[in-house]
């Protein structure tokens, strides 16, 4: 079955600076989602990739698909508060309707 | 009115107890999913359901069981709750077409 990998699994990082989360699959990526949780709450959806090299961005964030890596790296440009949380990458294998999820990374912004 | 809802948001039970979460959306959606959350593990499959009469088992469904009464609807069991099933629930829906998966706010689950 197809595990996906994040890492870091926990980051520290000042008010203001960048940072980049990766989401590693043991199987070719088909689709890749990016969702941010608030500690103990439900789940934000912030974008899908669909295609090797699609690249999206909504407000300061930004996420990659590299399909021949089989991987996705979601970067934070000028991280602020409202950034942390936790963040979670989940992918389906092709044809199948069976998502899983890898096991978050957390986020912590300090001022 | 949230599209996925679930019920009850928060529970604490007793070891041995029979207990149902459930879950019902206004998607129209026909996948139906059903995940937990322990800290340190993102989310893991405990069921999923492509319509009323597929009901397929995820990564950890031992210890419980699911119902799908309507396309709406999407109930997770725990016919006899341990500790170890204390955890976050959350249910999920999606198109068969494929797209984004809605989640409900989750139901925080505590097993005495």
């Amino acid at each position: 079955s197809q595990e996906l990998e994040q890492s870091p699994q926990s980051l520290i990082v000042q008010e203001g600076k960048n940072l980049t989360i990766n989401c590693t699959s043991s199987k070719t990526l088909y689709g890749l989602y990016w969702y941010k949780q608030k500690y103990g709450e439900g789940l934000i959806f912030l974008m899908m990739l669909q295609k090797g090299g699609e690249e999206k961005s909504h407000e300061k964030i930004t996420a990659k698909l590299d399909e021949k890596k089989q991987q996705s790296s979601l970067h934070i440009t000028a991280s602020q508060p409202s950034h942390a949380g936790i963040y979670l990458c989940g992918a389906g294998s092709q044809g199948a309707q069976k998502l899983v999820f890898g096991q978050g990374t957390r986020l912590t912004i300090n001022p | 009115d949230a599209d996925v809802t679930q019920t009850p948001r928060n529970r604490i039970t007793k070891t041995g107890k029979r207990i149902m979460l459930e879950c019902s959306q206004t998607k129209g959606h026909d996948r139906m999913y059903w995940y937990r959350q322990d800290p340190g593990l993102g989310l893991r499959l405990i069921y999923y359901s492509f319509d009323v009469k597929d009901i397929n088992k995820g990564e950890i469904s031992d210890g419980y069981s699911v119902s799908r009464q309507a396309q709406a609807k999407f109930s997770l069991s725990l016919e006899s709750a341990i500790p170890n099933q204390t955890a976050l629930y959350f249910c999920a829906t999606r198109s068969f077409r494929g797209g984004e998966l809605f989640f409900g706010e989750g139901s925080r689950l505590t097993v005495l």
